[in-house]
C-alpha cells in the first residue's frame, strides 16, 4: 500500500517569491512514479510534473521543479517566482510501476499575496 | 475538444435514485480511471480500465457502484440506490499508459444526493 503525506494544509506566499510544498511518501514498491497536480477553485486537476523513482536528476518543468530525495522518501514541489495565478490546491500523488492508480495526499492550499 | 470530457457537470438526485456519469477520454488514451473526491480531500481511486478491460475495481465503495467501458473509449460510472454519502465530485482521468504517463483529468461531475 502507498501513503502520501502533505503536512502543510495552507500556505501564504508573497508574489514573486519561491515556495516549497512538502510531500513525503511511504511505499514498499521499488519502482514508482511521483506526480504533482494543481487544482484551482474551478475544480479541474492540472498535471504539473512527474518524477520516476529511478530518475537520477530532479524533474523540472518551467517554473516547477521537484526536489526528489529518495532516501528520505520526499518529493517536494518548488515553484519559482510565484504568480497570483498559482493560488490553488496542490496535490502530491504516487503510483507503483505496473499499476497506474494514483494515491493522493490531502493537499496544500497555496495563496499568493500581491 | 482535446481534453477529457465529463457529463453532466452537476447532478442532483434524490436518495434512492440511480445515476449515470459519463466520461469521454482523450482520443487514443488506453487507460481510464475514476476517482471520488470528497470536499476538502484528495481524490480517492475507484476503478481503472485498460481499453475495455476493467483491471482494478478495488476502490468501488459498494456493489451499488458499477463502471463500464464497453468499446474501450467512453466510460460510464453508475451508482444505484444513491445515498447521501455518495455526494462528492467524481473525476475521470485518462492516460496513454503504460506506467509513468501522467493522467489527464476532466472537470468532474459534482453529485449531490438530497
Amino acid at each position: 500500500a502507498q501513503k502520501i503525506t502533505q503536512t502543510q494544509p495552507g500556505m501564504f506566499v508573497q508574489e514573486k517569491e519561491a515556495v516549497t510544498l512538502d510531500c513525503t511518501y511511504d511505499t514498499s514498491d521499488q519502482s514508482y512514479g511521483l506526480f504533482w497536480y494543481k487544482q484551482p477553485s474551478s475544480g479541474e486537476m492540472i498535471f504539473l510534473i512527474y518524477q520516476g523513482s529511478y530518475d537520477e536528476q530532479n524533474a523540472t518543468e518551467g517554473r516547477y521543479s521537484l526536489n526528489f530525495q529518495k532516501a528520505r522518501k520526499s518529493a517536494n514541489l518548488v515553484i519559482s517566482a510565484s504568480q497570483l495565478g498559482d493560488s490553488a490546491m496542490y496535490f502530491c500523488a504516487m503510483s507503483p510501476f505496473g499499476n497506474e492508480k494514483l494515491t493522493f495526499g490531502t493537499g496544500t492550499r497555496l495563496t499568493i499575496i500581491p | 475538444g482535446a481534453g477529457v470530457s465529463q457529463s453532466p457537470r452537476y447532478k442532483v438526485a434524490k436518495r434512492g435514485q440511480d445515476v449515470a456519469l459519463r466520461c469521454d477520454p482523450i482520443s487514443g488514451h488506453v487507460s481510464l480511471f475514476w476517482y471520488q473526491q470528497a470536499l476538502g480531500q484528495g481524490p480517492e481511486f475507484l476503478t481503472y480500465f485498460q481499453n475495455e478491460a476493467q483491471l482494478d475495481k478495488s476502490g468501488l465503495p459498494s456493489d451499488r457502484f458499477f463502471a463500464e467501458r464497453p468499446e474501450g473509449s467512453v466510460s460510464t460510472l453508475k451508482i444505484q440506490r444513491t445515498q447521501q454519502e455518495d455526494s462528492a465530485v467524481y473525476l475521470c482521468a485518462s492516460s496513454l499508459g503504460p506506467t509513468g504517463q501522467p493522467q489527464h483529468f476532466g472537470d468532474g461531475t459534482r453529485l449531490s444526493i438530497l
